[in-house]
């Protein structure tokens, strides 16, 4: 069975310092995987997706990157951090189909202070 | 603007009664509709999809879609004090998901 892990699983960080959150799945290779933002009370919101390793797409401007080092590994970062990045952040995976469903991990929640 | 867009914001039921949620996307290259279910301060699970025109029932949950309107609406029969939660609807473009803002539905005892 395929598990998704997300770490840190709470972070309180001040403004301007910088960010670096964790995504990994096991037991599925090559999956799709993406990075999801949602604001308290606040629509989810797509930011990353990425089909293969080593290349990530873009879909929402936060003034933050993500990367894929590995099949299995996806990084979000940013080396300033600013009040408005405090929220729920979510991990997903999918398989490589565009009927797919995501499959979304337990989460990290980020308080910017 | 949203892509997606879900009525109502809130909904109260009564436990045993049904509760029909709606969901238009404005988006006319969107393929895919999916409703997920998220309890607070967990991430979303995926109740069910539908691809094709027309109704798909699981359960006591049945989905509907016009894909011409891109309009698919979701209703929860003999709702239970456990389906409370914000229902989220998704709509696919190629690999990007957009999600409406949700309802949030309360089923009272």
């Amino acid at each position: 069975a395929q598990t998704i892990h997300q770490w840190p699983v709470a972070e309180i960080k001040a403004v301007g310092s910088p960010l670096s959150l964790g995504c990994t799945i096991k037991g599925k290779s090559s999956p799709n995987l993406y990075w999801y933002w949602q604001a308290t009370g606040g629509t989810l919101q797509q930011l990353f997706y990425s089909i293969t390793v080593g290349q990530v797409e873009s879909v929402v401007q936060l003034n933050l990157s993500a990367s894929r080092p590995k099949d299995d590994q996806f990084i979000l970062s940013t080396e300033k951090l600013l009040l408005s990045h405090s929220g729920f952040y979510l991990c997903a995976w999918s398989l490589n189909r565009g009927d797919a469903e995501q499959f979304f991990g337990p989460g990290t929640r980020l308080t910017v202070l | 603007q949203q892509k997606v867009q879900q009525s109502p914001e809130s909904l109260i039921v009564p436990e045993g009664g049904m509760a029909s949620l709606n969901c238009t996307s404005s988006d006319r290259n969107v393929d895919y509709f999916w409703w997920y279910r998220q309890h607070s301060g967990k991430s979303p699970k995926m109740l069910m999809s539908i691809f094709s025109n027309g109704e798909k029932e699981e359960g006591r949950f049945t989905v509907h879609l016009n894909k011409a309107s891109l309009h698919t609406s979701l209703h929860i029969r003999d709702s239970q004090p456990s389906d409370s939660a914000l229902y989220l609807c998704a709509a696919a473009n190629y690999n990007v998901l957009y999600f409406g803002s949700g309802t949030k539905l309360t089923v009272e005892p």
